[in-house]
């Protein structure tokens, strides 16, 4: 699985646009790149996934670079509730694959 | 639908001891793995099962293992506890097949505490 590179740490005022970047430079033309994040105290949740087209759902919106090297999370209005570590991963999109998680971004969201 | 269920939600284990974790998948999920979360890091993949199996594994030793049961549930056992070995364990189910979806569910986790 190629390796991903993400921001330590963000911080992003409530009600504006929160913006994740994640850079996979080695990634595969069969790998897709999946967002997960981690509420603190409680399991990873699954946000997004998408391979080379732009991405939205009811949570956030997945935008790829054509090269695919680099993605951004958007969540459009972020609450204090999104306040929680946000991992990229980048896998084989297969029926059981593993999940291989860096240390991803800890975003903040602030009053 | 419950979603993916962890038992039990704590545990405090003496150095030397043996541990066992239980995980229930979600509805329609077969595969179950398994995760370790040490204080401040991402998830490591420990193992994963399907059919009873054991079909992927991580870079952890022996003394960790697990079973799958026919109802899909699965078992994570540590033996031989190392204070190391404290950390919260992850549960995840996914499906095998159709639904056109492969994201995994995880479980709250198992806060495991060994001293």
């Amino acid at each position: 699985d190629a390796k991903t590179t993400q921001p330590t740490s963000m911080d992003c005022a409530e009600g504006r646009a929160a913006n994740l970047p994640c850079n996979h430079s080695t990634i595969s033309g069969n790998e897709y790149v999946y967002w997960y994040r981690q509420i603190h105290s409680q399991g990873p949740q699954y946000i997004i996934h998408g391979l080379k087209n732009n991405e939205t759902n009811e949570m956030a919106s997945l935008i790829i670079t054509e090269d695919r090297k680099s993605s951004t999370l958007i969540l459009p209005h972020a609450t204090l509730r999104d306040t929680a570590v946000y991992y990229c991963i980048v896998r084989v999109w297969e029926y059981g694959n593993k999940l291989v998680f860096g240390a991803g971004t800890i975003l903040r969201v602030k009053s | 639908d419950a979603g993916v269920t962890q038992s039990p939600t704590h545990l405090i284990k003496t150095r030397g001891q043996q541990v066992t974790l239980r995980c229930s998948p979600k509805s329609g999920h077969d595969t179950v793995s398994w995760y370790q979360q040490a204080l401040g890091q991402g998830p490591q993949f420990i193992f994963q099962y399907y059919e009873e199996e054991e079909r992927q594994r991580g870079n952890f030793p022996d003394r960790f293992s697990g079973h799958q049961f026919p109802n899909y549930s699965s078992e994570l056992n540590v033996n031989a506890l190392l204070l190391g070995d404290s950390a919260l364990y992850l549960c995840a189910s996914s499906p095998s097949v159709g639904g056109g979806t492969t994201e995994a569910f995880f479980g709250q986790g198992t806060r495991l505490t060994v001293v």
